[in-house]
């Protein structure tokens, strides 16, 4: 069963916007992550919060957590073309003793 | 150094045949996990190999197996294949981080079309 949710699952914007995505999940949680894939290819990591963090930065990346509504959002600011990509959100791990549960993703698209 | 290998990248089969894809994880890694990933369903996982062990495992059918090798290559193989069998089929090896998490490194995927 899936345990992250995506939302939107499709988003739509102008180069130089920026965009969020939202992920909600059911249960507790150690850490969550990010990841990006490109049409049809592998994923790619892109960051880790963990469960005692409220924001974390990475480049032009923002997340944010909030345990107690059991959701995270991702903000991409000043968006490119080459960030048009699917964007999931993946619970579960810890020293690799359960596997990462992906949500279904949203699929961004930035128009140049 | 390499990361995650998957071959082949695109095969064609039809119903009732069998398939086996292989992953080679990042050198040194032990770790490879299996996910397939369909357009309705999305990423589902299907099981992690450590050390030759299985060390977990989804919810797929038994035409679902796998098994990993000493030098840390993982097959998985898929027989009498159905037509919702066609999907992107990816491979990954955990590359931990602080405390342990389980960041995963991703290959290029399997793409198995099934007619």
């Amino acid at each position: 069963s899936q345990q992250g949710e995506e939302d939107p699952q499709a988003l739509s914007i102008q180069e130089g916007e920026n965009a969020t995505m939202n992920c909600s999940y059911k249960t507790s949680i150690n850490n969550l992550q990010w990841y990006r894939q490109n049409s049809g290819r592998g994923l790619v990591h892109l960051i880790l919060i963990r469960s005692n963090e409220r924001e974390k930065h990475s480049g032009r990346l923002r997340v944010t957590l909030d345990t107690s509504k059991k959701s995270s959002s991702l903000l991409i600011t000043a968006s490119r073309a080459a960030d048009t990509a699917s964007y999931f959100c993946a619970t579960g791990g810890g020293s690799g003793n359960t596997p990462l549960v992906f949500g279904k993703g949203t699929r961004l698209s930035v128009i140049a | 150094k390499a990361g995650v290998t998957q071959t082949p990248r695109y095969l064609i089969k039809t119903r009732g045949q069998q398939v086996t894809l292989s992953c080679s994880p990042i050198s040194g890694h032990r770790s490879v996990s299996w996910y397939q990933q369909t357009p309705g369903q999305g990423l589902q996982f299907l099981f992690e190999y450590f050390s030759e062990t299985q060390r977990n495992k989804g919810n797929f059918p038994g035409r679902f197996s796998g098994r990993q090798f000493s030098n840390s290559r993982s097959e998985m193989n898929v027989s009498t294949l159905e037509l919702g069998d066609s999907a992107l089929y990816l491979c990954a090896t955990e590359v931990g981080g602080r405390s342990g998490a389980n960041v995963l490194t991703f290959g290029a995927g399997s793409r198995l079309t099934v007619l």
